[in-house]
């Protein structure tokens, strides 16, 4: 079993849609939450970092923890084409430590 | 900030040559991470370094890859010799550790790798 399984996808929603992207987690050590958004062919850029459990909300997006349940969770609000991209869950037990990725799930926004 | 570079963007080499991935992280940084991807594994993360030095290659495949990291500035990735299932996409990355949220990883564009 991974550490970290993430459903690859792909996700299609139409323009609008809120859209929910999660993960599930093996190991209770892990502190530090990331998502990550990668378009093609370019390297993953952080979008939501969280600490420990609760929520978080930046915009559009909101990133939630549910250490109890070992899941987390992305929503985005008013999907836009401009979302269409590969999102990736990653966490660590530690700051500066190992981060372990999810394998990443494709969304497509349609206009 | 310029962020962090690799060169080269894209490398095609064929199988048994000696393959060298390169990175700049961003000024200041001190932790450095270099990830592969393929579209059956994800990213996984091959060997990290603190302040230059190696802390966990438990990643690293086989004896075939090694990487260094001469200073703060640069690093590199090598294969030798390199084999057609190393084909991927090799991302470094680097973070500053000391500061609160700063555990964030910030990437390269990544160097395209095929070997054929």
């Amino acid at each position: 079993q991974k550490e970290v399984e993430q459903d690859p996808g792909p996700l299609s929603v139409p323009e609008g849609a809120i859209v929910s992207l999660n993960c599930t987690y093996s190991n209770s050590a892990f502190q530090y939450f990331m998502w990550y958004r990668q378009y093609s062919r370019k390297g993953p850029e952080l979008l939501m970092y969280t600490y420990s459990s609760g929520n978080k909300e930046d915009g559009r997006f909101t990133a939630q923890v549910d250490k109890s349940s070992k899941y987390i969770s992305l929503f985005i609000r008013d999907s836009q084409p401009s979302d269409s991209a590969t999102y990736l869950c990653a966490m660590s037990p530690l700051s500066g430590y190992k981060y372990i990725f999810g394998t990443g799930t494709r969304l497509k926004v349609l206009a | 900030d310029a962020g962090v570079i690799q060169s080269p963007r894209h490398e095609v080499t064929e199988m048994g040559q000696e393959v060298t991935l390169r990175c700049k992280p961003i000024s200041g940084h001190d932790y450095l991470f270099w990830y592969r991807q393929t579209m059956m594994r994800g990213l996984e993360l091959l060997i990290y370094f603190n302040n230059n030095v190696p802390i966990d290659d438990s990643g690293m495949p086989e004896d075939r890859f090694s990487a260094k990291m001469p200073n703060a500035s640069f690093s590199t990735l090598k294969i030798q010799p390199s084999e057609p299932r190393d084909s991927a996409v090799y991302f470094c990355a680097s973070s500053l550790s000391g500061v609160e949220g700063n555990e964030k990883l910030f990437f390269g564009s990544g160097t395209q790798l095929s070997v054929l």
